[in-house]
């Protein structure tokens, strides 16, 4: 698989419940970002890894979000205590060393609904 | 800070006309510009970039985008619409300088329709 792979692809919880998604990039890609894109709006930037070190955060990126990239491989994103306003799509994209001049490889994403 | 617009929410075309989907941004180094397409519940999948050389660039599925310096453009185009390219477009701009994050930030999309 040549793909930058998500799962799950959705997930309902209940407002309160911790979830975690996983991301498993372009396996040459050094860079990964995380992007939350709500319905009508872009993708917005939430946080990216150069291997295992998260270089970069939005300020979107609440006390409750936390991300994780243990061994430069695939990545995990986890939200705590989750509310309403946490429902999105969550994107993961991954690039070369390069930083994106040749395009970063988005996956499907990760839909979650919290009820 | 750096910013896309896409001014139009919708852009309905007929199948077989040349349809334009239209992007300016804002940047402070060098801007690097990406278009991707979105079908209905999946990701991104990218069309075509500018990093630097000809103005015009070609993409996949016979699209092409032309930078524009001056007026910080960079709208997609196609020659012929196929009903096939309904989809929703999103532009995106980062900073290439070497100074800027590596994010990249998004216009908010257009929508186009082919009709048949």
């Amino acid at each position: 698989d040549t793909g930058v792979s998500q799962n799950p692809r959705h997930k309902i919880t209940k407002r309160g419940q911790n979830v975690t998604f996983r991301c498993d990039p372009i396996s040459e890609h050094n860079r990964l970002y995380w992007y939350r894109q709500t319905l009508g709006q872009g993708p917005e930037f939430l946080t990216y890894f150069q291997n295992e070190a998260q270089l970069e955060k939005s300020r979107l990126l609440s006390d409750r979000f936390s991300a994780e990239r243990p061994k430069g491989s695939f990545s995990t994103l986890e939200i705590q205590r989750t509310e309403q306003g946490d429902s999105a799509m969550y994107l993961c994209a991954s690039s070369t060393i390069q930083g994106g001049s040749y395009g970063y490889t988005f996956g499907s994403g990760t839909r979650l609904t919290v009820v | 800070a750096q910013s896309v617009a896409q001014p139009e929410d919708q852009v309905n075309v007929a199948e077989g006309n040349p349809l334009t989907v239209k992007c300016t941004y804002s940047v402070s180094g060098n801007p690097y510009l990406f278009w991707y397409v979105q079908y209905p519940n999946r990701g991104l999948q990218f069309l075509l970039k500018y990093i630097t050389g000809d103005n015009l660039v070609k993409g996949s599925y016979g699209f092409e985008a032309e930078f524009n310096k001056s007026q910080t453009s960079f709208h997609l185009k196609k020659p012929s619409a196929l009903v096939s390219d309904s989809a929703l477009y999103f532009c995106a701009v980062r900073d290439g300088s070497g100074a800027g994050s590596y994010q990249l930030t998004f216009g908010k999309g257009t929508k186009l329709s082919v009709i048949p």
